[in-house]
């Protein structure tokens, strides 16, 4: 079954403001992670939140757990040209090891 | 900080050949996985591997591939008798624990 499903697909905005990206999943979680893509490179470690966690800040980034409602938000402050990537967000079940992934939301930001 | 290292960076192939993906996973860590990324689509698991042995397989992880760990460092990733479709991103990742995963920046394998 398909897990960590995000929208937008994709999402513009001006530098300077804020930009929200939601994942929604399937199945029961350990934990919820977001990583980032830079074009062509490889998935950089964002933050994780376990399952019995609401809400994680790390510094522009804050990130939302609702596990009734099976989704997850990241938020992104203040964004900033270099912020220009794919955000994915990564679920890994209860019980296994494997990280399932959404599409991921492509994020630009307009100078 | 320590990362993961893959190498190569690009790989291409002959259809029918057999390549071996490499990955140096950060050193105190003992959870080792490979996923793929074929252009355009969602990122995909194929194997955990700890302590010496396959942990977790996925449905795309056949006979055609296979994993090892030939000494301390290394962790690698073969496909035998290539195809099209083998065309894609390979990632490797290490955790100390089952999470979070930590990634390299990708083998990017094209099959002609």
């Amino acid at each position: 079954s398909q897990q960590g499903e995000e929208d937008p697909q994709a999402l513009s905005i001006q530098e300077g403001e804020n930009a929200t990206m939601n994942c929604s999943y399937k199945t029961s979680i350990n934990n919820l992670q977001w990583y980032r893509q830079n074009s062509g490179r490889g998935l950089v470690h964002l933050i994780l939140i376990r399952s019995n966690e609401r809400e994680k800040h790390s510094g522009r980034l804050r990130v939302t757990l609702d596990t009734s409602k099976k989704s997850s938000s990241l938020l992104i402050t203040a964004s900033r040209a270099a912020d220009t990537a794919s955000y994915f967000c990564a679920t890994d079940a209860a019980s296994n090891y494997q990280l399932i992934w959404g599409a991921g939301t492509k994020l630009i930001i307009k100078p | 900080e320590p990362e993961v290292t893959q190498t190569p960076s690009h790989q291409v192939t002959q259809m029918g050949q057999e390549v071996i993906l490499r990955c140096v996973p950060i050193s105190n860590h003992l959870y080792f996985y490979w996923y793929r990324q074929i252009l355009g689509q969602k990122v995909e698991f194929l194997v955990s591997f700890y302590n010496n042995e396959i942990s977790e397989k996925s449905e795309i992880f056949d006979d055609q591939f296979s994993v090892e760990r030939p000494d301390g460092s290394n962790f690698t990733l073969k496909i035998r008798s290539t195809k099209l479709e083998d065309s894609a991103m390979y990632f490797c990742a290490s955790s100390e624990g089952v999470s979070p995963q930590h990634f390299g920046d990708g083998t990017r394998l094209s099959i002609l």
